[in-house]
């Protein structure tokens, strides 16, 4: 079975410039997450969706970054114009359960994001 | 302020060695609390996970964790290193069963000496 897929796997930009991540979860996981690393800190959580809705945007950073996911399949974050502080690996996550305490989150390998 | 802290950013440790990684929490109540390793090219794999019950826990690859509630640590155990053991490891929390999220310490990366 396929894990989680995430697309590209690394993205060099300009400052100003858009990029769309993408993400496809593990097949028939309902609760899709993205996470955030900046600059080697901490992982950051920035949204979850459950189907095709938002079940908790808390974590995104400003109206810059907009995520999808049409259908409850894959999901899209776009960034634009994308910001030097952008910069760092955005990780996508899937799982069966509603909730990380209750079943287990299972990651992508991240897609890493330059802005120059 | 609610948070998780690895104090150890990287730690170097011989092939056959034991390890101990360090994770302190601060919040209220206790929290479910986690390892997650990322090794290189790879994505961040669930090593153990606690939420309540027997305060040593057994987690994959040989690894275990201690819940210690008086000193808040959920450190990180191995008696015996592998050189496949390198990559970066991260603690995290989440606060309640019903918390949309994870919240991921800064991670510690290690190396191993052959």
């Amino acid at each position: 079975e396929a894990g989680v897929t995430q697309f590209p796997s690394h993205s060099v930009i300009e400052k100003g410039q858009t990029v769309t991540l993408r993400c496809d979860p593990i097949s028939g996981h309902d609760n899709l997450y993205w996470y955030r690393r900046v600059m080697g800190k901490e992982i950051k959580f920035l949204l979850h969706f459950v189907k095709e809705s938002k079940q908790d945007e808390s974590g995104m950073p400003n109206n810059r970054f907009l995520a999808e996911r049409t259908g409850g399949t894959y999901s899209t974050l776009k960034v634009q114009p994308a910001e030097l502080e952008d910069s760092g690996v955005y990780f996508c996550a899937s799982s069966q359960s509603g909730t990380p305490g209750t079943g287990e989150l299972f990651f992508g390998e991240g897609s890493r994001l330059t802005v120059l | 302020a609610q948070s998780v802290t690895q104090p150890d950013i990287h730690i170097t440790v011989s092939e056959g060695a034991s390890l101990e990684l360090r994770c302190n929490y601060s919040y209220g109540a206790t929290p479910y609390l986690f390892w997650y390793v990322q090794s290189p090219g790879q994505g961040l794999q669930l090593l153990l996970k606690y939420f309540s019950g027997d305060t040593l826990v057994q987690g994959i690859k040989g690894f275990e964790a201690e819940f210690k509630r008086s000193q808040s640590s959920f450190n990180l155990r191995k008696p015996s290193v592998h050189w496949s053991d390198a990559a970066e490891y991260f603690c995290a929390v989440v606060p309640y069963s019903s918390a949309s999220k994870i919240i991921f310490g800064s991670g510690t990366r290690l190396s191993i000496r052959p």
